[in-house]
């Protein structure tokens, strides 16, 4: 069964600090995976979108890593703001069209001032 | 305004009764979907079109029906409401990456 799996759950930082979040997936075939802001009360925006052979994105302050070996991923958010709060979420494609998306429960992060 | 529009915001119905939430995109992408998210459970796929007059079941379609007449809006009925689908509820279309709109926020008492 394909699982998109992100850790952690939630996550309350600082603002200014740095954080990481995780995702691992199983899957296949895989074609790319997003990462996805949602704030509270309105729809998924997205960051960022790699495909296989991408092994970093940025956008902003936020820097996404893929490796497609491990199946893992992480969103990297550099010198966090208190806009940062939000829930982000993993979504994977397991192929080159648009339907079959499998979305992580996605990681609610707090930036305290 | 350019987008993907969804109404209602808010919507409270009785058990029962029959619901439609709207949803209205303006890029003519092909894709579109309806996806419900709820604590727990996160984003699950109810219904999505490939284009007009096209349909197809996703993960959780029991008790939902929708219709694709255009391109540009899809429209996601509940014919009799039950309290188990009280949830916020998002559309989307995809070019490919995918475009939400704002949610509905239903509640079925």
């Amino acid at each position: 069964k394909n699982q998109v799996e992100q850790s952690p759950q939630s996550l309350i930082i600082l603002e200014g600090k740095n954080c990481t979040l995780q995702c691992n997936y199983t899957v296949s075939p895989f074609s790319n995976l997003r990462w996805y802001k949602q704030d509270t009360g309105r729809g998924p925006v997205s960051l960022t979108i790699m495909t296989f052979s991408e092994n970093t994105k940025s956008n902003g302050r936020y820097t996404a890593t893929l490796d497609a070996d491990t199946k893992q991923s992480s969103l990297h958010i550099t010198a966090s703001q208190l806009s940062d709060s939000a829930s982000y979420i993993c979504v994977v494609s397991p192929g080159g069209g648009a339907d079959g998306l499998t979305f992580g429960k996605g990681t609610h992060l707090i930036i305290q001032p | 305004d350019a987008g993907i529009t969804q109404s209602p915001r808010y919507k409270i119905t009785e058990t029962g009764r029959q619901v439609t939430l709207m949803c209205h995109q303006t890029w003519s992408h092909s894709y579109m979907f309806w996806y419900r998210q709820d604590l727990g459970h996160g984003l699950r796929l109810i219904y999505y079109s490939a284009a007009a007059d096209i349909t197809d079941k996703g993960e959780v379609p029991d008790g939902y029906v929708v219709s694709r007449s255009k391109t540009e809006n899809f429209p996601l009925t509940l014919e009799s409401a039950t309290r188990s689908q009280t949830s916020v509820y998002f559309c989307a279309s995809s070019s490919p990456i995918s475009f939400f709109g704002q949610g509905t926020r239903l509640t079925v008492v």
